[in-house]
């Protein structure tokens, strides 16, 4: 398996409060993503990153920021967390673009939001 | 927008047949999909994925990629139970974006 943590993996707030997610990877890998799935929906892009500090917009970025200051971390920031934010979030990993390298998953963290 | 339809399933099939799943997109310019199997309550997982116009094949599982009519298929010979899974078809945006566009997966399950 891709070396790939997600942390934490469950985690219940209120709503107003900030709430940061972590992804760390151990294969140097140069994209990241962050996705969220809910029922019915798929997975959909939240941001990625192609390198340190190179970051972009995916489908549903709105209530939602990213940071990379290394290679082996990508952080998701809920500013001010929402209802409609809970979910499953998902990060991923590859070696090169999308197109040309397939993207591997870590094992998910489950916010709730209360 | 650029979207990947699936159907929902359940896809019910017995022991031992084909599975056969089905994909659509409505990006032309689509270059690269990707199937991805899906246990409940864990992540999406790697199966195959496809560039060229054709089919595919790894172990029991085989990829068709039909780009005139815009469908990407999977088939999962000798099915088995713990081939139960949902599975995600996703497709490489085109136009140079980073992005692929998954759709919301088809059920599958095998019963003995």
């Amino acid at each position: 398996d891709a070396g790939i943590t997600q942390s934490p993996r469950h985690k219940v707030t209120e709503t107003g409060t900030p709430v940061t997610l972590r992804c760390h990877q151990t294969e140097n890998h140069r994209y990241m993503y962050w996705y969220r799935q809910d029922p019915g929906h798929g997975l959909r892009l939240i941001h990625y990153s192609y390198g340190v500090k190179d970051t972009d917009k995916g489908e549903v970025s709105d209530g939602y920021s990213v940071s990379r200051s290394k290679t082996e971390d990508f952080l998701l920031t809920l500013e001010s967390a929402t209802s409609s934010q809970t979910s499953v979030y998902f990060c991923a990993i590859s070696d090169g673009g999308p197109g040309n390298q397939p993207q591997h998953f870590g094992d998910g963290t489950r916010l709730s939001i209360l | 927008q650029k979207e990947v339809e699936q159907n929902s399933g359940p896809l019910s099939v017995p022991e031992g047949a084909i599975a056969s799943l089905n994909c659509t997109y409505s990006d032309r310019g689509s270059q690269s999909f990707f199937w991805y199997r899906q246990y409940s309550g864990k992540s999406p997982e790697l199966i195959m994925f496809i560039y060229s116009n054709g089919d595919k094949e790894d172990g029991r599982f085989t990829a068709q990629l039909n780009k005139a009519s815009q469908y990407v298929s999977l088939l999962i010979r000798d099915s088995q139970p713990s081939d139960s899974a949902t599975y995600l078809c996703a497709g490489l945006v085109s136009g140079g974006y980073n992005k692929l566009i998954f759709g919301a997966g088809t059920r599958l399950a095998v019963h003995p």
